[in-house]
């Protein structure tokens, strides 16, 4: 059975920090893109970041280029987003999915919240 | 970016019933979209990937096709599973975009 597990959301300051990861099991991801995906409290979903199977092509919806950084580690089955300089807009349940263009599997979210 | 309107943004069913959600795009994205499916408090799911071929176990009374920048989903004979949002996600270019989601809700 694959299952991919998400952690690292908590509440946060606006200007903070925060990494998230995204373990997955059942499933190889060596050969995969990863994807995150969020999505804000009562609003559809949102494309945030990739990454392809070597780290040599990142890829980030214009609103968090500069702040977020997306990496992974096979050899863990893990893939990460370090979230810095947060705003408010950035609250939303956040998802980790195998894939590039086909997002296979997914995760149950981890949640930040921006907020003083 | 490439914009995704549905229509409608939600709308009240009945088990058995025939639904059908559109999805225009704001440019020519070819055949490179995809739908998914988020029960409440559930991951989101793909159904269809590539405009119409159907992802693994996902019920053929899902179906999607294609006219020019427009693209549906239908549900015929809607069951009580199925009562969902319903996204639709592009990949013809980065960032890949969703559309806002359409609630399917029991009458």
């Amino acid at each position: 059975e694959v299952q991919v597990v998400e952690s690292g959301g908590d509440l946060v300051q606006p200007g903070g920090s925060l990494r998230l990861s995204c373990l997955i099991s059942g499933v190889s991801i060596r050969s995969s893109w990863m994807t995150w995906v969020r999505q804000a409290p009562g609003k559809g979903l949102e494309w945030v970041a990739n990454i392809n199977e070597d780290e040599t092509q990142k890829n980030y919806v214009a609103s968090v280029k500069g702040r977020f950084t997306i990496s992974r580690d096979n050899a863990k089955s893990s893939v990460f987003l370090q979230m810095s300089s947060l705003r408010g807009d950035d609250t939303a349940l956040y998802y980790c999915a195998r894939g590039g263009w086909l997002l296979e599997y997914w995760g149950q979210g981890t949640l930040v919240t921006v907020s003083p | 970016d490439i914009q995704l309107t549905q229509s409608p943004s939600s709308l009240s069913a009945s088990v058995g019933d025939r639904v059908t959600i559109t999805c225009r795009a704001s440019q020519s994205i070819a055949n490179y979209l995809n739908w998914l499916q988020q029960r409440p408090g559930r991951a989101p799911r793909v159904l269809i990937f590539a405009t119409s071929s159907l992802e693994a176990e996902v019920p053929s009374r899902f179906s999607g096709d294609a006219s020019g920048t427009d693209f549906t989903l239908t549900i015929t004979s809607l069951q009580p599973e199925d009562f969902a949002t319903y996204s639709c996600q592009q990949y013809y270019s980065l960032p890949y975009t969703f559309g806002q989601g359409t609630t399917v809700e029991i009458k």
